[in-house]
């Protein structure tokens, strides 16, 4: 069974720009949620989606978005890029949180903003 | 707030070892998970806890949850090189309509297991 996969796994923008980053989840799995890790911050919590809709968002922004397709697919989109939202982007995906929360990350994708 | 305390935050052990983190949670939760990551890599999942007194192990590692006392601890045994890596526990609160919040990590645990 083919895990979490995340494109691109490798990004450079600069300040001001924007940039969408996608994750399919594992096959049969309808929950994505998105997490920013940073070395100063650690691990946060972004937004999780089920069945296309946004159940739960974190403490960040509305420069940070995503939405979730039909099928599960998801992407998420940053606005007007800053210095400090370089971190790596992981996607996990999990059956259904209501059960029990186990969550499958994926490489993550790497933001440098300069 | 949904808080989430590892400690120690860096270990540096010998091999052949015994040692313990600790992971303290501030709000009553029942679903408690173990990551590891190595550097450059993603997570990966280690185990599950869902109930108080919850105990798996899998090889060198053994994770058990106290819920009352809001505390997990993941103990490693007769520790090996392989181990190393930075260890994450994380909380989750169920909502009672279902589905439940993102995950709240700890700052981790970096463990280095010298020969």
């Amino acid at each position: 069974k083919a895990g979490v996969t995340q494109t691109p796994r490798y990004l450079i923008k600069t300040r001001g720009q924007q940039v969408t980053l996608s994750c399919s989840p594992i096959s049969g799995h309808r929950s994505v949620s998105w997490y920013q890790q940073t070395p100063g911050q650690g691990l946060q919590f972004l937004f999780e989606y089920f069945s296309e809709t946004q159940r739960n968002k974190g403490n960040f922004p509305g420069r940070f978005s995503g939405r979730q397709f039909s099928n599960s697919r998801s992407e998420m989109n940053v606005s007007t890029l800053e210095l400090g939202d370089s971190a790596l982007y992981l996607c996990a995906s999990s059956l259904d949180p209501g059960d029990y929360n186990e969550q499958f990350f994926g490489p993550g994708t790497r933001l440098t903003v300069l | 707030e949904l808080k989430v305390e590892q400690n120690p935050l860096f270990l540096s052990m010998q091999e052949g070892k015994n040692y313990t983190i600790y992971c303290n949670y501030s709000t009553t939760s029942d679903r408690l998970y173990w990551y590891r990551q190595d550097p450059g890599k993603s997570l990966e999942s280690l185990f599950v806890l869902l109930s108080n007194g919850a105990v798996k192990q899998e090889g060198r590692l053994m994770a058990s949850l106290d819920t009352k006392a809001r505390l997990s601890t993941l103990h490693i045994t007769a520790a090996v090189h392989d181990l190393s890596a930075t260890y994450f526990c994380a909380v989750d609160i169920e909502y009672s309509g279902g589905g439940a919040d993102g995950l709240t990590f700890g700052k981790g645990t970096h463990l280095i297991i010298q020969p």
